[in-house]
């Protein structure tokens, strides 16, 4: 079944306690995204790759890191969560081709809280 | 910078009525916009995709139009039905293919 998987579903944590949210795809998809959802702001592009290797910033990337080693994986990094990174986050993927790029696809959200 | 807006925020009809939901965006170099469907407490479900050189797509009861030199797209969902309920968003790619702008989404409520 072709999807998007993130993991934790569900996260509390302490401020300053490094923490990876990971996320998988399993459609070879070239672009994979993060977005963080807040009531009245909507959902807001976090970090976005267009490949392996290549990532570049969205609208709100301040106390958030990405890599992307494999082209499956696009994890997020928040070395030292604060209060204001509480939120329900979510990867995506989509696929890229002939210049076009295709329907993007969610994975089911992590719900994060820090304390 | 993109900006994307969703009028009405929210919108309460009878069943059986259709209905159209409007999206408009600032810029148009856009790659595609995309509709969606979110349920409280989950996750986003696409319904419709648009690429930047199409003026609409259809399926099922949805039909989505896009025109780029206004800046606007509209969703309409013919004979609505109460699992129709739900909070629509749309969703802008562009200026490159990595960059997407969500609207805030209009919240839906189809009375039986």
């Amino acid at each position: 079944e072709a999807q998007v998987t993130q993991n934790p579903r569900y996260l509390i944590t302490v401020t300053g306690k490094k923490l990876t949210v990971t996320c998988s795809q399993n459609m070879n998809h070239e672009y994979m995204s993060w977005y963080r959802q807040d009531p009245g702001l909507g959902l807001r592009q976090i970090y976005y790759s267009m490949n392996v290797e290549v990532t570049d910033k969205g609208d709100v990337p301040e106390g958030y890191k990405v890599s992307r080693k494999e082209k499956r994986n696009f994890p997020l990094i928040l070395e030292s969560p604060s209060p204001n990174q509480t939120s329900l986050y979510f990867c995506a993927s989509s696929s890229y081709s002939g210049g076009l790029t295709d329907t993007q696809y969610f994975g089911p959200g992590t719900r994060l809280t820090v304390l | 910078k993109q900006e994307v807006t969703q009028i009405p925020a929210a919108l309460s009809v009878p069943e059986g009525e259709n209905l159209v939901l409007n999206c408009s965006f600032t810029d148009s170099a856009i790659y595609n916009l995309q509709w969606f469907r979110q349920d409280p407490g989950k996750g986003l479900t696409s319904l419709l995709l648009i690429q930047s050189s199409q003026r609409e797509q259809t399926s099922g009861r949805l039909n989505a139009s896009l025109d780029k030199s206004s800046g606007r797209s509209t969703l309409y969902i013919a004979a609505s039905q109460p699992g129709d309920s739900a909070t629509y968003l749309c969703a802008v790619r562009g200026p490159n293919a990595g960059k997407s702008t969500f609207g805030d989404g209009t919240t839906l409520t189809v009375k039986p």
